[in-house]
C-alpha cells in the first residue's frame, strides 16, 4: 500500500483548502486512516482519523468544527475539508494508515499548507 | 487530553546506545509507537506495541516501557541515526485518536 498526498497551497485566513490522500492497493474501505501535521520546525500533531470499522470520526480540539475527515472508497482517496483556515494551520499534512496495532505504519510524502494574507 | 514528553535532544558517539525516553499518564494503559523522522522527509515507524520492530528496522533498535514510560533504545548508533524520533500513545479520553510526544532531536557524534 502506498499514499499520495495533495491539495495543498497557499490560501489565505478564513479561507478553505481540501487535501486529498489516494491509496494504491486493495481493502481501501477497511483502513483506519489519519491526518497528522507537522509546523515548520515543530513537531507531529495528530489532526484527524477515520475508523475502518465503524466509520467514526476523531477531531484534534484545535481543528474541531472547522475540519472534516471524509474517504470516497470507489476512489480509495480520503479527504480533509478545511474551512476558516488560520495561520496556525500552516504545516505540513500527511496522511497516515493507523493499524490493528495502533500505530502509524504508512505515511504519504506529506502536502504543504501555508495560511497568509 | 493527554500529555507525552519527551527530552528534547540527546547525542550520542558512534557505536554507542543511547535511550530516547516518553513519559505520559496514557502509557500506564497504552503501548507507544515510534517514529524517525530525517529532516525533509516523512516519519517512519521504527517501533510499535513498545517493542516490535517492523521488518527492515535494524535490530539495535528495541523498545520497552514501565509504568508512565516508554523507552527506545539504539544499541550501537549509527550515522543514520541521527534524525528525530517521536512516541505515539492513544488517549484515554476518548475523543481523541491519540497523541505525538514532543520529539527528540538524536545526535551521533
Amino acid at each position: 500500500v502506498q499514499l499520495l498526498d495533495s491539495g495543498g497551497g497557499l490560501v489565505q485566513p478564513g479561507g478553505s483548502l481540501r487535501l486529498s490522500c489516494a491509496a494504491s492497493g486493495s481493502s481501501f474501505n477497511s483502513y483506519a486512516l489519519s491526518w497528522v501535521r507537522q509546523a515548520p520546525g515543530k513537531g507531529l500533531e495528530w489532526v484527524s482519523g477515520l475508523s475502518g470499522r465503524d466509520r467514526s470520526t476523531y477531531y484534534a480540539d484545535s481543528v474541531k468544527g472547522r475540519f472534516t475527515i471524509s474517504r470516497h472508497n470507489s476512489k480509495n482517496t480520503l479527504y480533509l475539508q478545511m474551512n476558516s483556515l488560520r495561520a496556525e494551520d500552516t504545516a505540513i499534512y500527511y496522511c497516515a494508515n493507523f493499524n490493528w496495532d495502533d500505530a502509524f505504519d504508512i505515511w504519504g510524502q506529506g502536502t504543504m499548507v501555508i495560511v497568509s494574507s | 487530553s493527554s500529555d507525552l514528553t519527551q527530552d528534547p535532544a540527546v547525542s550520542v558517539a558512534l557505536g554507542q546506545t543511547v535511550r530516547i525516553t516518553c513519559q505520559g499518564d496514557s502509557l500506564r494503559t497504552y503501548s507507544a509507537s515510534w517514529y524517525r523522522q530525517k529532516s525533509g522527509q516523512a516519519p517512519l515507524l521504527v517501533m510499535y506495541a513498545g517493542n516490535h520492530r517492523p521488518s527492515g528496522i535494524p535490530d539495535r533498535f528495541s523498545g520497552s516501557s514501565s509504568g508512565n514510560t516508554a523507552s527506545l533504545t539504539i544499541t550501537g548508533a549509527q550515522a543514520e541515526d541521527e534524525a528525530d524520533y517521536f512516541c505515539y500513545s492513544r488517549d484515554y479520553s476518548g475523543d481523541h485518536l491519540g497523541v505525538f510526544g514532543s520529539g527528540t532531536t538524536v545526535t551521533v557524534l
